[in-house]
């Protein structure tokens, strides 16, 4: 069992439609960060998070310490963020654990 | 300007071969990070520098040999490659102070094809 756990693996979605990915860790992090890598393979840091709620745009990042968990959200869905979305967990030493990565698509 | 570069970003070799994979960026950051990306799209670190010392080594085969020169740069060196050693390894860089977590910050990767 991976200390990351991300769900779903793949979602497909209609434009405009407001979308949910959910990250679930066993271990005590420092920040959890959430990163989204491009059809063309660049990976790029979306959010770094240790409490509360975090905005850009229409990218909203939540997560609740007590419960181990942590939410991306994208209001207003567009194809262009059709992406692998991945959670990682930092620790000690600056390390990441990461998840599994969450297949977008959005369909226009 | 390329915050975190690397090359190349194409790497195609036989078995049995070394081969090295450079890494720089220009960002002033004071770590360093080697990421490995396997067939299944899962990511998982491999080393980490911080000001040209090694503070993470998982376990990674040791014919794998990371060497930072300064705190710009950090290169993969791989002896011996084998057909599992294909996979797209991606740099990144950070500040890192005790405690303090930071953004990290991700080359294009460098994809390895070993036939």
């Amino acid at each position: 069992k991976n200390e990351v756990e991300q769900s779903p693996q793949n979602l497909t979605a209609q434009e405009g439609e407001f979308i949910t990915i959910n990250c679930s860790y066993s271990v005590g992090i420092s920040a959890l960060h959430w990163l989204q890598q491009h059809p063309g393979g660049g990976i790029v840091s979306l959010f770094m998070l240790s409490s509360g709620k975090k905005k850009h745009g229409r990218l909203i990042a939540t997560i609740n310490i007590q419960e181990k968990h942590s939410s991306l959200h994208i209001t207003a869905s567009h194809p262009r963020d059709s992406a692998v979305y991945i959670c990682a967990g930092e620790t000690s030493g600056s390390r990441l654990t990461f998840g599994e990565g969450t297949q977008l698509t959005v369909n226009p | 300007d390329t915050a975190v570069s690397q090359t190349p970003k194409y790497l195609v070799t036989q078995m049995g071969n070394d081969k090295s994979i450079k890494c720089e960026q220009n960002l002033g950051h004071d770590t360093m990070y080697w990421y490995k990306q396997d067939s299944k799209k899962f990511l998982k670190i491999m080393f980490s520098y911080n000001n040209k010392e090694l503070i993470i080594n998982e376990t990674v085969p040791n014919r794998f040999s990371p060497k930072s020169p300064d705190k710009a740069h950090l290169n993969l060196h791989i002896n011996s490659l084998e057909l599992g050693d294909s996979a797209v390894y991606f740099c990144a860089s950070s500040w890192s102070i005790a405690g303090v977590p930071y953004e990290q910050y991700f080359g294009p990767g460098t994809r390895l094809t070993v036939t």
